[in-house]
């Protein structure tokens, strides 16, 4: 049970700024709101988490909703690398340590 | 230091035979984590450990599949009886444990059976 809900594509034009949405309107107050990708023929790797607050870092921003039901994973100037499948995970008290990953959004970068 | 490493990165198998996929997860990772990933589709939670302990094995498909971390370190996933339909990748993934820590993926496994 994923517990988030993503739209299945995307895509953006090269060096604009992409903004990947995720809905989690069941989360609880210890979940934290985790962002992985998975380039082609690659495993997933991790992008950015955070709780309550927005978070920065050098691959991307995340924006939390006021009420977390929702957030965005904001890459400030797509890149043809950043073509990949991106997941929305909660990890915490309400989700256990299971690390669901349903389906993703798939980005597509047009150069 | 070391990432997450698995091996061996591919395995082909006949139909029946039994197969062990192994993980060694980066050291002091409390947690360790076993996926199923088809083509075209995102990862499948198989089971995770917390050291040695197997915390959560709901996702494993049918009693063919086991895994075990006797010394809460390296991992092995057995497959018994192998059918053509597990063929697919399987990850391994680790992490220090916190709800905010996150998971460091191997290179992944690919079974494929005959």
């Amino acid at each position: 049970d994923a517990k988030t809900t993503q739209p299945n594509s995307m895509e953006s034009n090269e060096e604009e700024p992409v903004h990947l949405p995720c809905n989690h309107s069941t989360i609880s107050g210890t979940d934290y709101i985790h962002w992985y990708r998975q380039l082609p023929s690659q495993g997933p790797e991790y992008v950015i988490h955070g709780l309550t607050s927005n978070v920065n870092n050098r691959m991307a921003s995340l924006a939390i909703a006021e009420d977390r039901k929702s957030s965005t994973l904001i890459l400030h100037r797509a890149t043809l690398r950043d073509a990949a499948v991106y997941y929305c995970i909660l990890r915490g008290d309400n989700t256990g340590n299971q690390f669901y990953f349903g389906t993703g959004t798939s980005l597509t970068v047009i150069p | 230091g070391a990432g997450v490493s698995q091996s061996p990165r591919y395995k082909v198998t006949k139909r029946g035979q039994d197969v062990a996929l192994r993980c060694d997860p980066i050291s002091g990772h409390v947690s360790l984590y076993w996926y199923r990933q088809a083509l075209g589709q995102g990862p499948e939670f198989l089971t995770y450990f917390n050291y040695e302990a197997q915390q959560d094995k709901s996702g494993l498909p049918n009693d063919r599949f086991s895994a075990e971390r006797p010394e809460g370190s390296i991992s092995t996933l057995t497959i018994q009886r192998t059918e053509q339909r597990d063929s697919a990748m399987y990850r391994c993934a680790s992490t220090p444990g916190t709800y905010f820590s996150p998971l460091h993926f191997g290179n992944g496994t690919r079974l494929t059976v005959t």
